[in-house]
């Protein structure tokens, strides 16, 4: 099956800074997502991004489908954006076998 | 908000008990998901059923099953627990590619 990669396991960022969060796929895929768990457990959906570049406010996300990577960047970031990254990545047209990557834990101080 | 709701949110049993999931999707999304979240297996898909029917299977244990019923609620049946069962549970519904995912059930057997 799919592998996926994530880096860096863990991150501790001073409020303010950027950051890039990167996860690699071993194989081709047709649907890739990343999610943000918070610290009370919840899976927010952050990007839907099979390939292409996406923004949302100070997120945004780069997919290079071909070379089988996607990058999330976090600009500017707030003690909220703590928390555990996904990327999760399927082969199906439907979303289904999702693989889940093992998460970038990122760290916030005020 | 996701718009997906799981019931309970915690639920404490002991080894050896059967317990439900229970989980409404997104109104119109046709597919639900269920993962498992546990500390040292990450996020797993583990079934995925469409309009009711089963669509795909992942690492799901032969002593749980699921169900969609004709509403397209869906139901986890955890039977034989035993202490490694204790995870988090998330159930997600999707109508094309993009999952959404539920609050999570918590899930503690001792």
């Amino acid at each position: 099956g799919i592998q996926v990669e994530q880096s860096p396991p863990d991150l501790i960022l001073q409020e303010g800074a950027n950051s890039t969060l990167r996860c690699n796929f071993s194989d081709s895929v047709n649907n890739l997502q990343w999610f943000h768990q918070n610290p009370w457990g919840q899976l927010i959906n952050l990007f839907y991004i099979p390939s292409g570049t996406k923004q949302n406010g100070r997120l945004s996300a780069t997919t290079v489908a071909t070379e089988r990577y996607s990058l999330l960047y976090i600009s500017s970031s707030q003690t909220t954006d703590s928390g555990v990254y996904f990327c999760a990545v399927s082969r199906d047209n439907y979303g289904q076998n999702f693989v889940f990557g093992p998460g970038t834990r990122l760290s916030v101080l005020p | 908000d996701s718009g997906v709701t799981q019931t309970p949110k915690h639920l404490i049993t002991a080894t050896g008990q059967r317990v439900t999931l229970r989980c409404s999707p997104r109104s119109g999304d046709l597919s639900v998901y269920w993962y498992q979240q546990s500390l040292d297996q990450g996020l797993q898909f583990l079934i995925q059923y469409y309009n009711g029917e089963e669509r795909a299977k992942g690492n799901i244990l032969e002593r749980f099953s699921a169900q969609q019923f004709p509403d397209l609620h869906s139901e986890l049946n955890l039977s034989s627990l035993e202490l490694g069962d204790s995870a988090l549970y998330f159930c997600a519904s999707s109508v094309g590619s993009e999952q959404f995912f539920g609050p999570g059930t918590r899930l503690t057997v001792l």
